[in-house]
């Protein structure tokens, strides 16, 4: 399978730990983004990679959120001294981009927090 | 302001029937694109369909068809003879040509009864 696959898919953590997500896209795509999604509600935009570079972040991401990229292969999704807020499906896409257009996106399974 | 509204939180239908499931959207944006997703029980959300802003035909796709109105700033989505497998949660999501973020609507929960 080729698809976006995302690691671990389920992560039970108490407050204040921290946890990481990890994505890795489908090859050949240069763009890479996290969005979280919340039971009864659609995927929020929280980071956007172009290759290694990260260039959007949502005003949703605090301080507790880093996202990395290195080499522009996978990506890491680190939340510090998590809260109960943070519970949600933490989604991973990719997408093959071409000049302005992001071309559409490709989900992972997404990894599942719950923080108690 | 990007929005995409679903105003459709459930629907249930009984196999075989046709379903629409609408969206609405706001841009100001004179360029764009719409896309629809499908979320299955399991999880994964899957790609559709994409529509840019000037191409206003309607599209056919099996039991699948779109109707995209830029006027009423609508791209709606039926379903045919419905089946089982079509329950699932359907996305609505709108990409402006000036940024790179995708804005999703809330989604809308379809149940086809056997």
């Amino acid at each position: 399978d080729t698809g976006v696959s995302q690691d671990p898919r389920h992560k039970i953590t108490k407050r204040g730990q921290n946890v990481t997500f990890r994505c890795d896209p489908i090859s050949e795509h240069n763009r890479l983004y996290w969005y979280r999604q919340t039971l009864g509600q659609g995927p929020e935009f929280l980071t956007y990679f172009q290759n290694e570079a990260q260039l959007e972040k949502s005003r949703l991401l605090s301080d507790r959120f880093s996202a990395e990229r290195p080499k522009g292969s996978f990506s890491t999704l680190e939340i510090q001294r998590t809260e109960q807020g943070d519970s949600a499906m933490y989604l991973c896409a990719s997408s093959l981009g071409r000049g302005s257009f992001g071309g559409e996106l490709f989900f992972g399974e997404g990894s599942r927090l719950t923080v108690l | 302001a990007q929005k995409v509204t679903q105003a459709q939180t459930e629907i249930s239908v009984v196999e075989k029937e046709d379903v629409t499931l609408d969206c609405v959207y706001e841009t100001r944006d004179t360029t764009y694109y719409l896309f629809w997703y499908k979320q299955p029980p399991s999880g994964e959300l899957v790609f559709l369909i994409r529509r840019n802003s000037f191409d206003e035909q309607n599209e056919i796709s099996g039991r699948y068809s779109w109707n995209f109105q830029k006027s009423t700033s609508s791209f709606n989505f039926t379903i045919t003879a419905s089946q089982v497998v079509d329950s699932a949660v359907y996305f609505c999501a709108l990409s402006p040509n000036t940024g790179n973020q995708f804005y999703f609507g809330t989604g809308t929960s379809l149940t086809v009864i056997p």
